[in-house]
């Protein structure tokens, strides 16, 4: 069962629009949330971490916010560029017995920007 | 800025063979991962490796597959005896702290593995 789960699938926007990505998780505990960029055939690149004490925490023009009582997250990006075009991950750290060591990944949002 | 690297970039090799992917993590790291990710599908993690053993390992990562940091630069994945699906984008990542902590997780470029 997928802890991670990330909406819309896809979206395609016009190049300078607002676009708003969701994820909603159910690992427990919780420690952080993460959103990654992952464009095509590269690994992915970290955008923000947030704990469970951050609601909103802003990257440039990407901003995530953190509801770690209805255990959502969205990143909102701002005035989009060709360059955003990319897989957009959430990621959460699952902890197991002893460990912190295994991460649940989300299928991620595949962003498209238009001229 | 330093970066985790990566080798090779692709790697091709027969079902059955063994292969091994290297990763050179960011110098000061402690943590170490690798995951893989099949075309077309997410990000999957496959093991962590901290203080010279294995943090945490998916149930991907079975007896087919083994970590070693031979010395105190060097993150090898083995794979004993590729199967067809074994074929993917295996990453390497590294962090100073653990996923526990707010640090940063750096990803390298990825060792691209197809098997025949």
């Amino acid at each position: 069962k997928n802890q991670v789960e990330q909406s819309p699938q896809s979206l395609i926007i016009l190049e300078g629009k607002n676009c708003t990505l969701q994820c909603n998780y159910t690992v427990s505990p919780f420690s952080n949330l993460r959103w990654y960029k992952q464009d095509t055939g590269r690994g992915p690149v970290s955008l923000t971490i947030m704990t469970f004490s951050e609601n909103t925490k802003s990257n440039g023009r990407y901003t995530a916010t953190l509801d770690a009582d209805t255990k959502q997250s969205s990143l909102h990006i701002t005035a989009s560029q060709l360059s955003d075009s990319a897989s957009y991950i959430c990621v959460v750290p699952s902890p197991s017995t002893d460990s912190w060591g295994k991460f649940q990944f989300g299928a991620g949002t595949q962003v498209v920007v238009t001229p | 800025e330093p970066e985790v690297t990566q080798t090779p970039s692709h790697q091709v090799t027969q079902m059955g063979q063994e292969v091994i992917l290297r990763c050179v993590p960011i110098s000061n790291h402690l943590y170490f991962y690798w995951y893989r990710q099949i075309l077309g599908q997410k990000v999957e993690f496959l093991v962590s490796f901290y203080n010279n053993e294995i943090s945490e390992k998916s149930e991907i990562f079975d007896d087919q597959f083994s970590v070693e940091r031979p010395d105190g630069s060097n993150f090898t994945l083995k794979i004993r005896s590729t199967k067809l699906e074994d074929s993917a984008m295996y990453f390497c990542a590294s962090s100073e702290d653990s996923e526990a902590s707010s640090y940063e997780q750096y990803f390298g470029p990825g060792t691209r593995l197809t098997v025949t």
